[in-house]
């Protein structure tokens, strides 16, 4: 069984650009969940889709967006790209219906931005 | 406010011997814990759960302790083994509702041969 799939796993970006990232989960599991990963700030959580539908959104920017469509894929957005979000993003997938909610991640998108 | 903390950023054990590591959190509401592993370059990886009803979880050399009075948790490793050295994240999330998981800052085990 496949894990889950992100591409591009590198990324440079100048400042000003916007990025699309994109995460391909797990056969069968319908939640995707995206966190930022930056040193000494763990994994952060930006947002969780369920059938197409964001569930929950953490506490960042509006520059920060995402979508997941029909096959379960998801893409996240980053437009007006700041050196601050220089960063490994991380896509994770599970089945999305308690109890069955642990996720499993990809290898992530190493993002730099300059 | 960071509502899982992980307040030992390095550990180093003796390969055989018993790594523990250990996870505070503040918020009771939380009533689901994970544990994932991470390489260098590499996603983390899910090692073991457990959720509120139940105190010890194991799974083979690897088991999860839960102390809900002190809002506390920790991973035993036993016996520790050069592979298992990685970064280790505890995460917590509530079981109805919010679908997300708020991770630790993450501990890093150096197990020494």
């Amino acid at each position: 069984k496949a894990g889950v799939t992100q591409t591009p796993r590198y990324l440079i970006k100048t400042r000003g650009q916007q990025v699309t990232l994109s995460c391909s989960p797990i056969s069968g599991h319908r939640s995707v969940s995206w966190y930022q990963q930056t040193p000494g700030q763990g994994l952060q959580f930006l947002f969780e889709y369920f059938s197409e539908t964001q569930r929950n959104k953490g506490n960042f920017p509006g520059r920060f967006s995402g979508r997941q469509f029909s096959n379960s894929r998801s893409e996240m957005n980053v437009s007006t790209l700041e050196l601050g979000d220089s960063a490994l993003y991380l896509c994770a997938s599970s089945l999305g219906v308690p109890p069955n909610t642990e996720a499993f991640f990809g290898q992530g998108t190493r993002l730099t931005v300059v | 406010d960071q509502q899982v903390k992980q307040n030992s950023p390095s550990l180093s054990v003796q390969e055989g011997r018993i790594s523990i590591l250990n996870c505070d959190y503040t918020n009771s509401m939380f009533d689901y814990f994970l544990w994932y592993k991470k390489y260098p370059a590499e996603g983390p990886t899910f090692l073991i759960s457990i959720s509120s009803i139940k105190d010890k979880n194991e799974d083979g050399r690897f088991t999860v302790f839960l102390n809900k009075s002190a809002k506390h948790l920790s991973l035993h490793i036993v016996p520790s083994q050069p592979g298992d050295s990685a970064v280790y994240f505890c995460a917590a999330s509530t079981l109805s509702g919010t679908y997300k998981y708020i991770f630790g800052t993450g501990t890093r085990l150096k197990v020494l041969a």
